[in-house]
């Protein structure tokens, strides 16, 4: 069993619509979480990031994470045909952790049709 | 402006060849990484850096070197021993281990095998 499980989509929604993403994780320790969003043939961006519990808000983006089902979520609202690229779901133990204590999901391809 | 760059952006190579993927960046971070990212997989870590002449070996390392002789660069060599080297390779950089764990990508290398 993989340690970060993201359902690998495509998850196809018309525009205006919310979309739903998740990951789910095994490793009971992970308390910074992040999302970045990656376009066709180009390379990962950083889109928000949370530490432990709670909801975190960016214009249309909403990152949620609930430890205690090890769950988190994003949720894009008022989707744009822009929004469309695969978004992956990262994670570590430490806060502010560098990049070799990153756990990564497989990622969630979105197509937002017009 | 600063940024990430890796080429080739395409590379095809015949079994039992070494090749050599660059990465330069102009951010002045401390950290470098390699990822190997697969179809539905998450990013895979392959090598990492966090100071010049000085590089650690990731999860996935067999079959690769690297080297780290200047600040800004952080060459890959798939070498003919890694089985399976047809995949998408990402180069990315971040601040250091006081960092935010943001990571900062190049566009990717697509490597494959004939």
């Amino acid at each position: 069993q993989k340690e970060v499980e993201q359902d690998p989509g495509p998850l196809s929604v018309p525009e205006g619509a919310i979309v739903s993403l998740n990951c789910t994780y095994s490793n009971s320790a992970f308390q910074y979480f992040m999302w970045y969003r990656q376009y066709s043939r180009k390379g990962p961006e950083l889109l928000m990031y949370t530490y432990s519990s709670g909801n975190k808000e960016d214009g249309r983006f909403t990152a949620q994470v609930d430890k205690s089902s090890k769950y988190i979520s994003l949720f894009i609202r008022d989707s744009q045909p822009s929004d469309s690229a695969t978004y992956l779901c990262a994670m570590s133990p430490r806060i502010k952790a560098a990049g070799n204590k990153l756990t990564f999901g497989g990622g969630t391809r979105v197509l937002v049709k017009p | 402006d600063g940024g990430i760059t890796q080429s080739p952006k395409y590379l095809f190579r015949k079994e039992g060849q070494n090749v050599t993927l660059s990465c330069e960046q102009n951010l002045n971070h401390d950290a470098m990484y390699w990822y190997r990212q697969d179809p539905g997989q998450g990013l895979r870590l392959i090598y990492y850096s966090q100071i010049v002449n000085d590089f650690q070996k990731g999860d996935i390392a067999e079959g690769y070197s690297v080297s780290r002789e200047k600040k800004e660069s952080f060459p890959l060599t798939v070498t003919s021993a890694q089985k399976n080297p047809t995949a998408f390779y990402l180069c990315a950089s971040s601040i250091g281990q006081g960092g935010a764990g943001e990571l900062f990508f190049g566009e990717g290398s697509r490597l494959t095998v004939l």
